[in-house]
């Protein structure tokens, strides 16, 4: 059974510094996203990764993707207080054939304070 | 594109009631997706279609849970003999299979049992 586990759950920062959010996921998966999350809202998406050694970039924001250590991140590079949200990993469930359904991890509450 | 469309965006019903939900998602998705998420916690699968075909259902779609999408365009969800254990947000996501666009979702419906 696919499972994805997100550190850190909660991360409360200083505006300017950097970070990087971990995300997990236990059997082998091709597609892995990251989207955002605001307070009463719905999700949007950030980045599609798609491949071992991906790398996307968005404003401050950069995700990877190590297919083989089952592994991605989601760097933040001097924080602002507009990126304050809940940010979540998820993991597609169909490896090797067309998209299945997602499977999430629990969210990283990202507070970024002045 | 105007985005996935879910009504109503707020239920509140008594326990014992029947809802029913509906979801409209982007014009040429092929995928129709449904997700329940709780709070503090990430989205949680429930079941998805493939044009009017429902390909897959959660062990967590129990049999007060039903879905259709007749048309291959709009789709349902209706949870019978509701209990205080289904409110949560419902979302639906939508995308277009093969195209390794990630799931678009729409705002959700929040559901609370009194």
């Amino acid at each position: 059974e696919l499972k994805v586990e997100q550190n850190p759950l909660f991360l409360s920062m200083q505006e300017g510094k950097n970070y990087t959010i971990y995300c997990n996921y236990s059997t082998t998966s091709d597609r892995l996203y990251w989207y955002r999350q605001d307070p009463g809202k719905s999700l949007e998406s950030l980045f599609v990764l798609l491949s071992n050694g991906a790398v996307k970039q968005e404003g401050r924001l950069m995700a990877s993707l190590d297919t083989k250590a089952r592994l991605s991140t989601l760097h933040i590079t001097a924080a602002v207080h507009d990126l304050s949200a809940t940010y979540f990993c998820a993991v597609d469930s169909n490896y090797g054939g067309s998209q299945g359904n997602l499977i999430f991890g629990k969210g990283t509450k990202l507070s970024v304070k002045p | 594109d105007t985005g996935v469309s879910q009504d109503p965006r707020h239920k509140i019903t008594k326990r014992g009631q029947n809802v029913t939900f509906r979801c409209d998602p982007i014009s040429e998705h092929n995928r129709l997706y449904w997700y329940r998420q709780t709070l503090g916690q990430g989205p949680e699968f429930l079941t998805y279609f493939q044009n009017e075909a429902q390909l897959e259902k959660s062990r967590l779609l129990s049999d007060r849970f039903s879905a259709e999408r007749p048309k291959g365009s709009f789709s349902t969800l209706e949870i019978q003999r509701t209990e205080q254990g289904d409110s949560a947000m419902y979302l639906c996501a939508s995308t277009l299979q093969g195209s390794n666009q990630p799931q678009h979702f729409g705002d959700g419906t929040r559901l609370s049992i009194l």
